[in-house]
């Protein structure tokens, strides 16, 4: 069984600039939800997808958009990039389907906004 | 908006002692998870709670949760180096995501 997948580990990007990101979720997982991280606070959630579609979305401005594939692999795409941008972004997969509602992460994408 | 809030912010203790730490949310909720996380790394599943649980326990992990008070503590008994890490609580909210806290760092000196 494999676990959750981040891609990149490390971005820089430039003010104005898109960037996307991935992840692969766990095996057998049909949700992912995505959460944004700045420095010595917790998770904020961005959105969830459920089944290629979007299950639930956090206060986050349009700009932050994603998408889930088949595979239900996901990407996380941030356009305008803002210096406030810059911060851990992590990725989650689970399924509550199964009846279990806890969270399997990935290490997460480290994402300088220059 | 962060839903739980962890309570000490930061914990300092020996090697063997215990770590306890708590949380407080303001809705209600189906389930309440504790999470672990090293140096900014990737958050590690620890424990779930239900609603209608009072306490689990898992290896040296103990979680109570008391719905009365929309409150939570997680006890470490006789901690490890290992153990340094920062600590969240995260609750389900109407979204279907889980809303964490801010987070506890805990520090266990060898």
């Amino acid at each position: 069984e494999t676990g959750v997948t981040q891609s990149p580990t490390h971005l820089i990007k430039t003010r104005g600039q898109q960037v996307t990101l991935r992840c692969s979720s766990q095996s057998g997982h049909n949700t992912v939800s995505w959460y944004q991280q700045a420095l010595g606070q917790g998770p904020q959630f961005i959105f969830q997808y459920y089944r290629e579609e979007e299950n639930g979305r956090g206060n986050f401005p349009p700009r932050f958009s994603g998408l889930q594939f088949p595979n239900y692999s996901s990407e996380l795409n941030v356009n305008a990039l803002e210096l406030d941008d810059s911060a851990l972004y992590l990725c989650a997969s689970s399924n509550p389907d199964r009846g279990y509602y806890g969270y399997t992460f990935g290490s997460g994408t480290r994402l300088t906004v220059v | 908006s962060q839903q739980g809030e962890e309570d000490p912010q930061a914990l300092s203790i020996q090697e063997g002692e215990n770590a306890t730490m708590n949380c407080s949310y303001k809705t209600s909720i189906n389930n309440l998870q504790w999470y672990r996380q090293n140096s900014g790394r990737g958050l590690v599943h620890l424990i779930l709670i239900r609603s209608n649980e009072r306490e689990k326990h898992s290896g040296r992990l103990r979680v109570t949760l008391d719905t009365s008070k929309k409150s939570s503590s997680l006890l470490i008994t006789a901690s490890r180096a290992a153990d340094t890490a920062s600590y969240f609580c995260a609750t389900d909210a109407h979204n279907n995501d889980m809303r964490f806290g801010a987070g506890t760092r805990l520090t266990v000196k060898p």
